[in-house]
């Protein structure tokens, strides 16, 4: 039983084209975000949702919209993909609790190729 | 500066030994530290959190904070060959909604 799962697990386009990527969590946590984590392993925040409302838009291009329908989903989509957008990209969830964050869960990441 | 530091390696040590692993962070309001290993091709997964000054240890790991000197460590001890992966340190502060991540260390245990 996955805690947070996303979909799908690879995903190969063309230059150009639009792309979304799925992710639930059922942890019940209140927060997800979407990670981005490049070639150097480097895993950098795009975004985070509290109680589905946006919090957090890491400087991220507007080509890319998070949308939480509900706390436990939160999805990707991609407009108008370009060679740079290739990367892995992970959902998480997490939960806070006072002034301390419980650690994040990831999924098992997307792996994202433009071509 | 860089939020949260780690050298990248690889940190190569044999088997049985103890690795070291150490990571440093900018933030000085930062309360919850966390450290993930990853294998490649895999997702992060939570090696240990800690979130007071001092050790917590789990098994053959023991991870220590000093938030004076904004200094997180992880200890492994009797290293392993199925330890070889990619080791992040995290760091959240409250009310940031973000885990920010160093660049990680590869460690390498020769069997």
């Amino acid at each position: 039983d996955t805690a947070v799962s996303q979909t799908p697990k690879y995903l190969v386009t063309q230059m150009g084209n639009d792309k979304s990527i799925k992710c639930e969590q059922n942890l019940g946590h209140d927060t997800m975000y979407w990670y981005k984590q490049d070639s150097k392993k480097f895993l950098k925040i795009m975004f985070s949702y509290n109680n589905k409302e946006l919090i957090i838009n890491e400087t991220v291009p507007n080509r890319f919209s998070p949308k939480s329908p509900d706390k436990a989903h939160l999805n990707l989509h991609i407009n108008s993909l370009e060679l740079g957008d290739s990367a892995v990209y992970f959902c998480a969830s997490s939960q806070v609790r006072g002034q301390v964050n419980t650690e994040a869960f990831f999924g098992q990441g997307t792996r994202l190729t433009v071509v | 500066q860089k939020e949260v530091e780690q050298n990248s390696g690889p940190l190569s040590v044999p088997e049985g030994a103890i690795a070291s692993l150490n990571c440093t962070y900018s933030d000085r309001g930062s309360q919850s530290f966390f450290w993930y290993r990853q294998y490649s091709g895999k997702s992060p997964e939570l090696i240990m959190s800690i979130y007071s000054n001092g050790d917590k240890e789990d098994g053959r790991f023991t991870a220590q904070l000093n938030k004076a000197s904004q200094y997180v460590s992880l200890l492994i001890r009797d290293s392993q060959p199925s330890d070889s992966a990619t080791y992040l340190c995290a760091v959240y502060t409250s009310g940031t909604y973000k885990y920010i991540f160093g660049t990680g260390t590869r460690l390498k245990v020769l069997a």
